[in-house]
């Protein structure tokens, strides 16, 4: 079982609609979990942090959390064609920053 | 305000030679990271570190080496490089991997075995 896991995509949203990105993970001890942004040929940047089951907002982006079903998910609301790009979720424990295989978006106008 | 500088950007490498992929921050980070990532892949940990002189491995770290002498440069060695570790090295740092403290990350290594 891989460590980090994300829905394979890629995921294609039209303009102004809402994506939504997934993720599970195998370490129950895992402590913080991050979206990452990657622009193709570019450094990941990171987008979203989050470290208690629940929501987080900020600004169009949503981070949930839920540690019994050890699942993370970031919703994009308003996606714009800049959006586009692959994001990565990486999970944390004990200094160990692990990633998945990321999921390429593309939002068509 | 240089943040995490890798060296070099581009290196092709024939069968068997080895090379050290240089790694330094200048922003007093303990955590230190070696990712590779291959084409339409994500980041996979080859070697971490949580402070100087502290490494372990990650979740691919055959093949390659790393020191951590200084605060400041993580170092990733290859020896006998071979074609399957053709990618784009990443190096990394944080405060710590929690809170509001993200990755830095360097602009990367494009690194082809031929």
């Amino acid at each position: 079982q891989k460590e980090v896991e994300q829905n394979s995509g890629p995921l294609s949203v039209p303009e102004g609609a809402i994506a939504s990105l997934n993720c599970t993970y195998s370490d129950r001890g895992s402590q913080s979990f991050f979206w990452y942004r990657q622009y193709s040929g570019k450094s990941p940047e990171l987008i979203m942090s989050i470290y208690s089951n629940g929501d987080k907002e900020d600004g169009r982006f949503t981070a949930q959390l839920n540690k019994a079903s050890q699942y993370v998910s970031l919703l994009i609301r308003d996606s714009q064609p800049s959006d586009s790009a692959t994001y990565l979720c990486a999970v944390a424990r004990t200094g160990k920053l692990t990633f998945g295989q990321g999921t390429i978006l593309t939002v068509h106008p | 305000n240089a943040g995490v500088t890798q060296t070099p950007k581009f290196r092709i490498l024939k069968i068997g030679q080895s090379m050290t992929l240089q790694c330094t921050q200048d922003m007093n980070h303990n955590y230190m990271y070696w990712y590779r990532q291959d084409p339409g892949m994500g980041l996979k940990l080859i070697y971490y570190s949580v402070g100087a002189g502290i490494t372990d491995k990650g979740e691919v770290p055959n093949g390659y080496n790393v020191s951590r002498s200084t605060t400041e440069d993580f170092p990733l060695r290859l020896e006998l490089a071979a074609p399957s570790q053709t990618s784009v090295y990443f190096c990394a740092s944080s405060y710590q991997p929690k809170g509001d403290s993200p990755l830095h990350f360097g602009n990367g290594t494009r690194l082809t075995v031929t």
